[in-house]
């Protein structure tokens, strides 16, 4: 089965509303990274994420290893935002990552 | 700024013929990947390198050779290219140390297979 499952598929939100975009996982992981990638683009490294909770201005990541999940939390959404969310396993150190199917965000003004 | 730069950034090739996607990166990062995008799939890992004369096969490498002569180029080679492949490709290097291994991705490689 898939390793590593995002939900939900996609989002649809007025600018000004918040996102929680979540990653579930089912084996062991070294870390967790979380991308994000412009219609027709190329991939950004939003956060690397062992565990806990880290920020990068109105982004918020979550990693909780012992319940096997991720999020994402957008908050106060903007037009600039829309995109695909991909979140990432690295299942062991420096080594290869194993990603999720993402989440295609759609913000509207 | 980590720098990847993917050649060509479009192809057609036909069924049965080679085809080279190039990858360079300006960084010195040991490990260097080759990825595939495809709607439903996300992202899928064909081969991935430690480092110059090192490549290693990753979940779907069936059709796909990979090739790193240097620490700055990486390259996935299709020897007898199939419609199946058609597809974007991803390049991406990272230090591969561990704590902090963020990748650095270029801009994708969109091949069409006729």
């Amino acid at each position: 089965g898939q390793q590593v499952q995002q939900s939900p598929a996609s989002l649809v939100l007025q600018e000004g509303e918040n996102a929680e975009l979540q990653c579930n996982f089912s084996t062991s992981l070294n870390s967790m990274q979380w991308f994000y990638q412009r219609p027709g683009g190329s991939l950004v490294s939003l956060f690397y994420n062992p565990s806990g909770t880290k920020h990068s201005g109105r982004l918020t990541s979550t990693t909780v290893i012992k319940e096997r999940r991720s999020s994402l939390h957008i908050s106060s959404s903007q037009t600039t935002d829309s995109g695909t969310y991909l979140c990432a396993l690295e299942r062991n150190a420096g080594a290869k990552l194993t990603f999720g199917g993402g989440t295609r965000l759609t913000v509207r003004p | 700024e980590a720098a990847v730069t993917q050649s060509p950034r479009n192809k057609v090739a036909v069924t049965g013929g080679k085809v080279t996607l190039s990858c360079n990166q300006t960084n010195n990062h040991n490990n260097m990947y080759w990825y595939r995008q495809d709607t439903g799939h996300g992202l899928r890992l064909i081969h991935y390198s430690y480092g110059a004369g090192s490549t290693e096969k990753g979940d779907i490498p069936d059709g796909y050779k990979a090739s790193r002569p240097s620490q700055e180029n990486f390259s996935l080679i299709l020897e007898l290219a199939t419609p199946s492949q058609t597809s974007v490709y991803f390049c991406a290097s990272g230090h591969g140390t561990g704590s902090g291994n963020t990748l650095y991705f270029g801009e994708g490689s969109r091949l069409i297979v006729v």
